[in-house]
């Protein structure tokens, strides 16, 4: 069964710190996975996708096929980085996998 | 351009009670999608609708229904509401060509209590 798995439910740093979001996957063909985002008050939006390798708001996350991973890495975390994070993997033509999601605290 | 739109924002209902959760997207979208998010739980799929006049179900559907009312439109109801219906839903819609990798644009959800 294809999963996504967000082993932290939530993740404290200090604003200037490196801050790590684990995402880990479970999909048998080839995986599409992004990282969507939900400021307080504002709506679910994407963040980025491992298909174009980019870098958003200094965010960049790697595909990892041997560790079936997926993660999001920003080596100095800014206090309007706190927010909710979901990892999803594309499932069929259309349809999104998302993990349970991690709330991120950015500490002044 | 709204984008995704939904109505109520909020709504409480009583158990055994009735509603329908209307979502429009003004994109010209093909895809449309009904989601459920509760704490612990992420975002789980209930229904989506590939183009107008299909739908199908994803992860949680029992207990619900929708209907593609046209390409605009995408309506959830809940016939008979329970208490684990209580949850934040979102709408949400994407270019949807097959295989392709068009980003889902969201509504801003709507919470339902169930007592």
């Amino acid at each position: 069964a294809q999963r996504v798995t967000q082993p932290e439910k939530l993740l404290s740093v200090f604003k200037g710190a490196p801050v790590e979001l684990k995402c880990n996957y479970s999909y048998s063909g080839s995986p599409e996975l992004f990282w969507y985002v939900q400021y307080s008050r504002q709506r679910l939006q994407l963040l980025l996708r491992h298909i174009s390798r980019e870098s958003i708001k200094g965010f960049t996350a790697d595909l990892n096929k041997g560790e079936t991973s997926f993660h999001l890495k920003k080596p100095f975390a800014q206090e309007e980085d706190s927010a909710m994070y979901y990892c999803a993997l594309r499932q069929g033509a259309q349809k999104l996998v998302f993990g349970q999601g991690t709330r991120l605290t950015i500490n002044p | 351009n709204a984008g995704v739109t939904q109505t109520p924002k909020f709504q409480v209902l009583k158990t055994g009670q009735s509603m329908t959760l209307q979502c429009a997207q003004d994109m010209n979208h093909n895809s449309m999608y009904w989601y459920r998010q509760d704490p612990g739980m992420g975002l789980r799929l209930i229904y989506y609708s590939a183009s107008e006049g299909t739908t199908d179900k994803g992860e949680v559907p029992n207990g619900y229904n929708v209907s593609r009312l046209n390409k605009r439109e995408f309506s959830l109801r809940l016939e008979s509401a329970a208490p684990s219906q209580t949850s934040v839903y979102f709408c949400a819609s994407s270019g949807g060509t097959v295989m392709s990798t068009d980003t889902q644009y969201f509504g801003p959800g709507t919470r339902l209590t169930v007592l």
